[in-house]
C-alpha cells in the first residue's frame, strides 16, 4: 500500500497558469515532508516542511503542510516552460531506530508556450 | 563543490555477472541512501546508512548489498544481477543521520541487465 500519494499524475498547462500539486501521506512517526523537482537528471530539493500551516516560498513556488489532514500542496504561479518537470514529494519518518524516506510517484508537469 | 558522485553513469551487463556501483560524497554527510527509479513506480529506497558500519534495508532491498566502511563511500553491490534490476539508480546523502534534512542526489546510474 502506497504511503505517499501524489495527484494528479500528470498535468498540462499553458504558460502563465497557476498550478497546485497535491501530496498525501500516511506514515507513522512522521518527521517531515519534502518536495523535489526532477528534470532530466537527479531530483533537486525545493522545500522541507515540518510544521502545519507555515507556508514556505521561493520565487513563484510555495508549499504548505497540513499535519492534521496529512497532506501538502505545492503551488506554482505564473508558470514558465522551465517549470516543466516531474515534481516529487517524500515523507520522512522513523520507527524502531530506523529513519526512512518514502517518495510518491511524482506529478509530471508540462508547461506549453 | 559539494557533490555526490556515482560511477558508472551507464552500464550494460549480463545476468549473473557481479557488479558494483560506487557512490562518494564530499560533504561529510552521515546519512547515505540508494534508490531505484522505475516508470510508474517512482523512487524506491533500497538501502540506507546512518553512519559508518550502520546499514538498514529500505523498501526494496532484495538482490542488493551495501557496505559503509568509510563515511564518504556507500557502494551498491549486485552479486548476481537479474533483468528485473534494470533501472535508474540514485545515490543520495543528507547532513542529518535521521534523514530529517534534504537529500543531495547523485546524477544517477542507468543499469541494463540483459
Amino acid at each position: 500500500e502506497d504511503k505517499v500519494v501524489q495527484s494528479p499524475l500528470s498535468l498540462v498547462v499553458h504558460e502563465g497558469d497557476t498550478v497546485t500539486l497535491n501530496c498525501s501521506y500516511e506514515v507513522t512517526n512522521f518527521r517531515s515532508l519534502l518536495w523535489y523537482k526532477q528534470e532530466k537528471k537527479a531530483p533537486t530539493f525545493l522545500f522541507m516542511l515540518t510544521s502545519s500551516g507555515i507556508e514556505k516560498k521561493s520565487g513563484r513556488l510555495s508549499s504548505i503542510l497540513d499535519k492534521k489532514e496529512l497532506f501538502s500542496i505545492l503551488n506554482i504561479t505564473a508558470t514558465q516552460t522551465g517549470d516543466s518537470a516531474v515534481y516529487l514529494c517524500a515523507a520522512s519518518y522513523s520507527g524502531a531506530g530506523s529513519y526512512q524516506l518514502t517518495f510518491g510517484k511524482g506529478t509530471k508537469l508540462s508547461v506549453i508556450p | 563543490e559539494a557533490q555526490v558522485t556515482q560511477n558508472p553513469r551507464y552500464l550494460i551487463t549480463v545476468t549473473g555477472k557481479k557488479l558494483t556501483v560506487t557512490c562518494s560524497q564530499n560533504m561529510n554527510h552521515e546519512y547515505m541512501s540508494w534508490y531505484r527509479q522505475d516508470p510508474g513506480l517512482g523512487l524506491r529506497q533500497i538501502y540506507y546508512s546512518m553512519n559508518v558500519e550502520v546499514t538498514d534495508k529500505g523498501d526494496v532491498p532484495e538482490g542488493y548489498k551495501v557496505s559503509r566502511k568509510e563515511k564518504r563511500n556507500f557502494p551498491l553491490i549486485l552479486e548476481s544481477p537479474s533483468p528485473n534490476q534494470t533501472s535508474l539508480y540514485f545515490c543520495a546523502s543528507s547532513a542529518d543521520r535521521r534523514s530529517n534534512q534534504p537529500q543531495h542526489f547523485g546524477d544517477g546510474t542507468r543499469l541494463s541487465i540483459l
